[in-house]
């Protein structure tokens, strides 16, 4: 059974602590994504990678890193987490044939409070 | 400006009636791809349909339906008979040089 994993379910943290959201697929996909998903906005777009050690900015990637250092795996970082960064986390992935028409493949999601 | 537009942000039912699911996109390509994902309460969201735009035929799957008019940009979906088990987050997106997702709606089936 495919799966994409989100490591953590649910995390509670404090403002201006480091946060390492990880992410693992086991598809062999090429494509991995980060979204926050707020309510009233949907999901919007943080960071993207195309390839190991390729990233590039979505729509919202102020105040987040990544790193995809192996082609399995996605991190998203919040270097200072902030109180506004408290929201759902998650983590997609699609081959690279796919492009932008292609499905996403999601993991189950990271809720992340921020105290 | 929104992209995709799901106006409904909640609706509720009671099993058995039908739920139609309103979705109006806003693009300039004329290639593009429409997107129905369901979230359901354990988070993970699941690719239901996807339709390019030069095909408008409309699509039936099981109890789900999904009328694609380009005349109104509208990709609306139909749960027939609704089930307790529908109940979820259901989310239209639109991808033409990007993907864009709207805000959702929420359906709660009652049994």
């Amino acid at each position: 059974d495919v799966k994409v994993t989100q490591s953590s379910r649910y995390l509670v943290k404090r403002t201006g602590e480091k946060v390492f959201l990880e992410c693992v697929q086991d598809m062999d996909h090429e494509n991995m994504f980060w979204y926050r998903q707020d309510p009233g906005l949907g999901l919007r777009l943080i960071y993207f990678s195309y390839d190991v050690k390729m990233k590039e900015k979505g729509d919202i990637p102020e105040g987040y890193s990544v790193s995809r250092e192996k082609k399995e795996r996605f991190s998203l970082i919040l270097e200072s987490a902030s109180t506004n960064q408290t929201s759902m986390y998650l983590c997609a992935s699609s081959p690279r044939t796919s492009g932008n028409t292609g499905e996403l493949f999601f993991g189950e999601g990271s809720r992340l409070t921020v105290l | 400006a929104q992209k995709v537009t799901q106006a409904q942000t909640e609706i509720s039912v009671v099993e058995k009636e039908d739920v139609t699911l309103d979705c109006v996109y806003e693009t300039r390509d004329t290639t593009y791809y429409l997107f129905w994902y369901k979230q359901p309460p354990s988070g993970e969201l699941v690719f239901l349909i996807r339709r390019n735009s030069f095909d408008e035929q409309n699509e039936i799957s099981g109890r789900y339906s999904w009328n694609f008019q380009k005349s109104t940009s509208s990709f609306n979906f139909t749960i027939t008979a609704s089930q307790v088990v529908d109940s979820a987050v259901y989310f239209c997106a639109l991808s033409d040089y990007k993907l864009s997702f709207g805000a959702g709606t929420t359906v709660t089936v009652r049994a």
